[in-house]
């Protein structure tokens, strides 16, 4: 069975950074094929790619948020990290993590995690 | 990076069929997948690739795609389709490990 959660701080104050913990199970990350992604949402708003990484640790940002974005993975611990650094409150938004399966699709999403900018 | 373009709301009576559709120039390149969200849920992949649903997928969920437009078709839509619908795909303008989502379409079963 597979699963995704993300974790993370509620609120963060403008400028800080935002780190964001996806822990998943019930498959790896080293398996040829596997990816997990981030994707933000504000409220109200539309679904927004924002990065990922793939099994052979290669990763992709969104061009609008790359020099902000940075992603990574801890294969043994099931983990993968997303920070945002420069946090605006334009940021508050529910953040999610997704599989990807085979580049095909996000098979899998976690539940989210809404994180609030403000001062 | 490419766009995928989505009408913002469409509307169907009860049993009857809707088409949601999803323009964009990635599309002539990938398939586009499609995703239901309810309020306060996160999003359920319903068709990906040409024609694939997950399992658990009801049947009257089908997809297509045409040029640079994919549709997802609901044939005999219930109260519990009811949602916003988003396409996403891979993106062709330069970088074809990015990903792009669709601004939503919401939909009404009246």
């Amino acid at each position: 069975q597979v699963t995704l959660r993300e974790s993370g701080p509620a609120l963060v104050k403008p400028t800080q950074t935002l780190t964001l913990t996806c822990t998943f199970s019930g498959f790896s990350l080293s398996s040829s094929g596997m990816c997990v992604s981030w994707i933000r949402q504000p409220p109200g708003k539309a679904l927004e790619w924002l990065a990922l990484i793939d099994w052979d640790d290669d990763k992709y940002y969104t061009t609008s948020l790359k020099t902000r974005l940075t992603i990574s993975k801890d294969t043994s611990k099931n983990q993968v990290v997303l920070t945002m650094t420069n946090m605006d409150p334009v940021d508050t938004a529910t953040y999610y993590c997704a599989r990807i399966l085979n580049w095909n699709v996000f098979d899998y999403w976690g539940q989210g995690t809404l994180v609030t900018v403000s001062s | 990076s490419s766009e995928l373009t989505q009408d913002p709301a469409v509307s169907v009576a009860l049993g009857q069929t809707v088409r949601i559709t999803c323009q964009g120039d990635s599309l002539r390149s990938y398939y586009a997948s499609w995703y239901q969200q309810k309020p306060g849920q996160a999003p359920v992949v319903v068709i990906y690739g040409k024609n694939n649903r997950p399992s658990g997928i009801p049947d009257r969920f089908s997809g297509s795609s045409s040029g640079n437009t994919a549709s997802l078709t609901i044939t005999g839509a219930q109260a519990e389709d009811e949602a916003d619908y988003y396409c996403n795909s891979r993106d062709n303008s330069g970088n074809q490990f990015l990903w792009v989502f669709g601004g939503g379409t919401k939909l009404t079963v009246l």
